[in-house]
């Protein structure tokens, strides 16, 4: 298909190990943004990143958080030593361009439980 | 900063009827766009209307539009002829002209009776 695409789809893992998540965005969109969502709340803003640019970093929670983009394409975001803090559904979104009135597409997310 | 406020945890409809879902922005910004997603159980935000700070008309979409008032800075959104498939959460957001990350509301339950 053509829109953002997650994997997994769901991860469980034990508390304290690593975990990568990825997503892949639309083809040719340039914006990507990481969200974390957690049962009934609203989307919490994790990383941005545009082009070739540095990443906006302002909303990842602690320094076991990090992510990357290869190629302005693929992204990977990793949670290092996992607390069970970090069970969530996170979400990863593109976008056309930096535009005011381009919406954003999402994934389905990866839901992500911590033992 | 920006801030959005959804202020309905949960709403309930009848099949067919109309529903508005309340969101209220708070911005100083001039410039600034708000939005309106859909997350059905499914997980999956889909977009579903924008509205321009300077547009000068309401946003439609369908069976979607959006109340803009722009002295009361309010966008709330409208559903017409509600469907069982419009059951899911409705999120509000914004972005301002001078950042890239939007701001989401805590969204708002919608449960659409037959």
């Amino acid at each position: 298909g053509a829109g953002v695409s997650q994997s997994p789809s769901n991860k469980v893992t034990e508390k304290g190990k690593d975990v990568e998540l990825r997503c892949d965005p639309i083809s040719g969109h340039t914006a990507l943004y990481w969200y974390r969502q957690s049962l009934g709340q609203g989307l919490e803003f994790l990383i941005y990143f545009q082009g070739n640019s540095a990443p906006d970093k302002s909303g990842l929670p602690s320094d076991r958080f990090s992510a990357e983009r290869t190629g302005g394409s693929v992204s990977t975001l990793t949670i290092q030593r996992t607390q069970q803090e970090d069970s969530a559904v996170y979400l990863c979104a593109s976008s056309p361009g930096q535009a005011l009135f381009q919406p954003q597409h999402f994934g389905d997310g990866t839901r992500l439980s911590i033992l | 900063a920006q801030k959005i406020t959804q202020t309905q945890p949960g709403m309930f409809v009848q099949e067919k009827e109309a529903v508005t879902l309340d969101c209220t922005y708070d911005t100083s910004d001039p410039s600034y766009g708000l939005f309106w997603y859909k997350q059905p159980s499914s997980g999956e935000m889909i977009f579903l209307i924008y509205q321009g700070s300077y547009d000068q008309q309401n946003a439609t979409e369908g069976r979607y539009s959006l109340n803009f008032q722009k002295a009361r800075k309010s966008a709330n959104l409208v559903i017409s002829a509600s469907q069982l498939g419009d059951s899911a959460m409705y999120f509000c957001a914004m972005r301002v002209g001078g950042s890239y990350i939007p701001t989401f509301g805590r969204g708002t339950s919608l449960i659409v009776h037959p």
